[in-house]
């Protein structure tokens, strides 16, 4: 199956400092990615959709000059979370589209990345 | 406005039945998911439902109404490890494309 991988798994920051969070599809070219954010008890919330090649589009409420994301290839996704303060501590998932299928596994989610600013 | 509702947490005993509810109000539906995430864990795929009807797939099944904006997530013979969160998420056509709205998952609990 398709399999999406997150690096780091966990990273604790200090606050003002800023986090690189890597989504990779390890065997399938994901023109689209899914940045999601979780808090404790919580479901999922869209942050923003990345679409290879082009600029990501971010949910309402989502400040997209602090979550920056880059889709420069077709495996690789990135979110940076600039001057990361306590508030963004979260579980930060991401999910991968295949490219041109259409299947009932319409999202593969990686493994997630837990992020602590203290 | 898109909405997802399902139940807040609900508690079943190994070896029964459960009915997990999702009822939802959203334009441009184009399927309904059903996830299990385990705390801490990313969620995993348990069914796609996109026609109206009963889809079985060993212990889970699912149920999907469109015209009632209903869904339920089914497990038979429960088992502890089925201790989770049960995520109903709809997918819905936006000029944007398409995405995939969560549910805020109903948390399971499986008691001896």
């Amino acid at each position: 199956g398709a399999v999406v991988s997150q690096h780091p798994s966990r990273v604790i920051c200090k606050s003002g400092t800023s986090v690189k969070i890597e989504c990779r599809s390890l065997d399938f070219q994901a023109t689209t990615m899914f940045w999601y954010r979780q808090f404790p008890k919580k479901s999922l919330m869209l942050m923003a959709t990345s679409n290879e090649g082009s600029k990501a589009t971010y949910e309402q409420g989502v400040e997209k000059d602090k979550f920056l994301i880059n889709h420069a290839s077709l495996t690789l996704s990135t979110l940076t979370v600039t001057s990361a303060h306590p508030e963004d501590s979260s579980f930060y998932i991401c999910s991968a589209r295949l490219v041109d299928r259409d299947t009932l596994y319409e999202q593969y989610f990686g493994p997630g990345t837990r992020l602590t600013v203290t | 406005g898109q909405n997802i509702d399902q139940p807040t947490e609900m508690t079943a005993t190994e070896g029964a039945i459960v009915q997990i509810n999702c009822t939802y109000q959203t334009s441009g539906f184009n399927g309904l998911f059903w996830y299990q995430q385990h705390a801490g864990e990313a969620p995993t795929f348990l069914s796609y439902n996109v026609l109206d009807g009963l889809e079985e797939k060993g212990r889970f099944s699912s149920f999907l109404s469109r015209s009632k904006g209903y869904s339920y997530l089914l497990l038979k013979e429960l088992q502890m490890k089925d201790s989770a969160s049960y995520l109903c998420a709809v997918r819905v056509l936006t000029t944007g494309g398409f995405k995939t709205i969560f549910g805020a998952g109903t948390r399971l609990f499986v008691k001896a």
